[in-house]
């Protein structure tokens, strides 16, 4: 079954470190999201991308990094600089970022914490 | 204003009732909306999507829109224990020539029996 796979489902960042969340699908879209959703809050945008190696910065990609290098890859890297990680950080896609009436893929989630 | 705002609730409703969740939108907001379904550690899954003005039925789901009003709503038709959700009203942006989602905030559902 095609799907979006995230690992791991739990993380524990220590101080200062910074660590890397991925994100794999195989429906062959070209669009992949990040999100971050806070406990009784909506998802807030990270990053997008809507075609390989090009990507945008969403409405709180402080303290963000990601990659696009191939079609079916997003990671995410939380950075050091990013204070309060803290959060459930999903991945979404869509068949195109071009067509407005596109429907969000998510994949599991993984559930980041502070050591 | 922010682009899609919910109530959060919690919204209780007694089994079998309609539950009626609400969402109004700005301006920058274009005219395509989702209704996603969140339950407690888990990811969104899609219920409805609308994208003209009126009615859109799915089963115990209608999902409303009115242009003139920048309202969206989901009605939950007999309700039940496992629809106990965050719903999530979500529309469109457009930024630098792509289509971007905007999510309001979710509103709490509970469905006592």
């Amino acid at each position: 079954d095609g799907g979006i796979t995230q690992s791991p489902k739990y993380l524990f960042r220590k101080e200062g470190q910074n660590v890397t969340l991925s994100c794999e699908q195989n429906l062959n879209h070209d669009a992949m999201y990040w999100y971050r959703q806070d406990p009784g809050q909506g998802l807030r945008l990270i990053y997008y991308s809507q075609i390989v190696n090009d990507f945008q910065k969403g409405d709180i990609a402080e303290g963000y990094s990601v990659s696009r290098e191939k079609k079916e890859s997003f990671p995410l890297t939380v950075t050091s600089a990013q204070k309060n990680p803290t959060a459930f950080y999903l991945c979404a896609s869509t068949t195109t970022g071009a067509s407005i009436n596109q429907p969000q893929h998510f994949g599991d989630g993984t559930r980041l914490s502070i050591l | 204003q922010k682009e899609v705002e919910q109530n959060s609730g919690p919204l209780s409703v007694p089994e079998g009732a309609i539950a009626s969740l609400n969402c109004t939108y700005s301006d920058r907001v274009s005219q395509s909306f989702f209704w996603y379904r969140q339950y407690s550690g888990k990811s969104p899954e899609l219920i409805m999507s609308i994208y003209s003005n009126g009615d859109k039925e799915d089963g115990r789901f209608t999902a409303q829109l009115n242009k003139a009003s920048q309202y969206v709503s989901l009605l939950i038709r007999d309700s039940q224990p496992s629809d106990s959700a965050t719903y999530l009203c979500a529309g469109t942006r457009l930024r630098g020539g792509s289509y971007i989602p905007t999510f309001g905030r979710g509103t709490s559902l509970i469905v006592h029996p």
